[in-house]
């Protein structure tokens, strides 16, 4: 059974960096064709893609983004990190990470990262 | 970056209707698009890929088509569970993207 779950910080400060981890389980991501991305939403609004990290450590981002964005996995305790610098209110959304684009599509529950002073 | 129009952004029907969800790409993605469903509070759920597959566990009411840049999602007989958010996602090519959303309301 694949599970996800996200986990960080509820609030943080404009300026900040967040940290958020995604650990899963149910799969490997030493794996061949195993990847995890990382989706946000801000309240009310729509489903953004912002990075994916692949088996072979690919990395991909979001072109809006990409400059303040950093995926890493460690493939032993089966988690994959996001970073994101310079926070701004702006960024105040849920962040989930999912298994997405392939033969199947899972997805953990999301937090809601807040970004205020 | 490939964008995702999606259309309409709202919609508003009653139970029974038959409803069509379209999104376009503003280049070739071939069938590399899902449709997902979201409640509110809830992670998206996957309803359609490969454009026109359907998800195991998923109504038959729902069905995708399409291929190349148009896409569509049909409802076939709305039910009071259908009542939620749609998005499509293309994953042919990075970055992926999603459409904006269709929020699909009682009449």
């Amino acid at each position: 059974q694949v599970t996800l779950k996200e986990s960080g910080p509820a609030l943080v400060k404009p300026t900040q960096t967040l940290t958020l981890t995604c650990t899963f389980s149910g799969f490997s991501l030493s794996t061949s064709g195993m990847r995890v991305s990382w989706i946000r939403q801000p309240p009310g609004k729509a489903l953004e893609w912002l990075a994916r990290i692949d088996w072979d450590d690919d990395k991909f981002y979001s072109t809006s983004l990409k400059t303040r964005l950093t995926i890493s996995k460690d493939t032993s305790k089966n988690q994959v990190v996001l970073t994101m610098t310079n926070m701004d209110p702006v960024d105040t959304a849920t962040y989930y990470c999912a298994r997405i684009g392939g033969a199947d599509d899972y997805w953990g529950q999301g937090t809601l990262v807040t970004v205020s002073s | 970056d490939i964008q995702m129009t999606q259309s309409p952004s709202s919609l508003s029907a009653s139970v029974g209707d038959r409803v069509t969800i379209t999104c376009r790409a503003s280049q070739g993605i071939r069938n590399d698009l899902g449709w997902y469903q979201q409640k509110p509070g809830k992670a998206p759920k996957r309803l359609i890929y490969a454009a026109s597959s359907l998800q195991s566990g998923v109504p038959s009411r729902f069905s995708g088509s399409g291929s190349g840049t148009e896409f569509t999602l049909t409802i076939s007989s709305l039910q009071p569970e259908d009542f939620a958010t749609y998005y499509c996602l293309q994953h042919n090519s990075y970055p992926y993207s999603f459409g904006q959303g269709t929020k699909l309301e009682i009449k």
